[in-house]
Formats: structure tokens, sequence, C-alpha cells
């Protein structure tokens, strides 16, 4: 089956640097995302890894091992409003997008 | 942002009685997508669209029904809805091309079966 794994919840403080982990094992890969959502809002789109490595985005960075199927988002100089959910997502073979059930990531002041 | 709106944004329905929740999109993208999420779940896909009258089903079609009559428009029917369907409904789009198949995501329908 598809399966993709990430931490439930997380907490960090304000002005530090948090990573969330996600493994998965799918049919096939094109492709993996990540989002962030708000509670109450819909997913918003924040990166997309197809080859090995690390993309970087602002304070937002994201790698990617396709061997180890692996992956973390990287998030520095937290701010209050990072708090939300962080959804990893993998595009399988038939392009069709398998989601993790999101990590809640709490930033303390 | 995306041009997505959905409708209703809160349904609050009896069990036995059809629902249609309906996307719209201004964006003219080839893929519509809906989805359900649900606690402790991640998004999981009931149907999708990859053009006018072109559908197919996802991880958990069951109950659920869709049409696409027109490329704006996206509608989702519960022919009777039961308990085990309240929870929030996405639509997304696509278009699919290129690099990225990034999806945008509506606001949500928020879906209570009493």
């Amino acid at each position: 089956g598809q399966n993709i794994d990430q931490p439930t919840e997380m907490t960090a403080t304000e002005g530090a640097i948090v990573q969330i982990n996600c493994t998965y094992q799918t049919s096939g890969f094109n492709g993996l995302f990540w989002y962030q959502q708000h509670a109450g809002e819909a997913p918003t789109f924040l990166s997309y890894n197809v080859l090995d490595g690390l993309e970087e985005k602002g304070r937002f960075s994201s790698f990617l091992s396709r061997s180890k199927g692996y992956s973390y988002l990287l998030l520095k100089e937290l701010q209050m409003k990072d708090s939300a959910s962080y959804l990893c997502a993998v595009m399988d073979s038939n392009y069709q997008l398998i989601w993790g059930a999101g990590t809640k990531l709490i930033i303390k002041p | 942002d995306a041009g997505i709106t959905q409708s209703p944004r809160h349904k609050v329905t009896e069990t036995g009685t059809p629902v249609t929740l309906r996307c719209h999109q201004t964006e003219n993208h080839r893929y519509m997508y809906w989805y359900r999420q649900d606690p402790g779940h991640g998004l999981r896909l009931i149907h999708y669209s990859y053009g006018v009258k072109d559908t197919d089903k996802g991880e958990v079609s069951d109950g659920y029904s869709v049409s696409r009559s027109k490329t704006e428009d996206f509608l989702l029917t519960l022919e009777s809805a039961t308990s085990s369907q309240t929870s929030v409904y996405f639509c997304a789009i696509s278009d699919g091309q290129g690099d990225y198949y990034e999806q945008y995501f509506g606001p949500g329908t928020r879906l209570t079966v009493t």
C-alpha cells in the first residue's frame, strides 16, 4: 500500500529552527510537495522537490532523498504566524497526490 | 490567489437527504479534485475530473458522485447523506502542466450530517 508518515505534533520556540520529517512509500514518484494549513483554512503550497537535494525559499527549505523515501521541511527564524499544520504529499505514478495526516506545529513565545 | 470558490461554506443536513456541493473556478484549469479532510487522516481524494464530462474515482468514492458540465464548475453530490460523511470538503484545481502539478485549494465546505 501507499503510506506517508509524519509526526503528529511538534512544539518549537519563536526565533528557533524546526525540522519536520516525512517518510513515504508510494507506487511511483513524481515529486513531493509541502503545504501549510492554518486552522480552519485551506492548504497553501510551500514547496516542491522532484530531485534529491535541498530547495531553499526564504525562511523555508525542503530536502529530498528519493533513495531513502525521505523528506524534511526546515523552518528558520520561527514566527508566531508559522503556527499551523504542515502537510507532506507525494505524487504517485498516476499523478495523484497521496497525503500525510499533517504535522501540527505549535510555536511558543 | 487562484480563483476558486466553494458553496455552501457550511451546511447541516439530516441523514438520508441528498446534498450537492459546488466548486467554481475562474482559472480555466483542466483538472479539478474533491477531497475530504478528517482528523487523523490526510486529505483523501473522492473524485477528480480531467476535463468536461471526464471524471474518475478516487480513494474514497463510495456514496459520492460528481459532474462537470462546464470547465469552471465541478459538483459533488452525496446521494443519501450518512453521519460518516460529516467532514470538511475541499475542492482543488491544477493545470497539470509544466514541471509542477501544484494544486490550488478552495476555502472548504464544512458539512455536518445529523
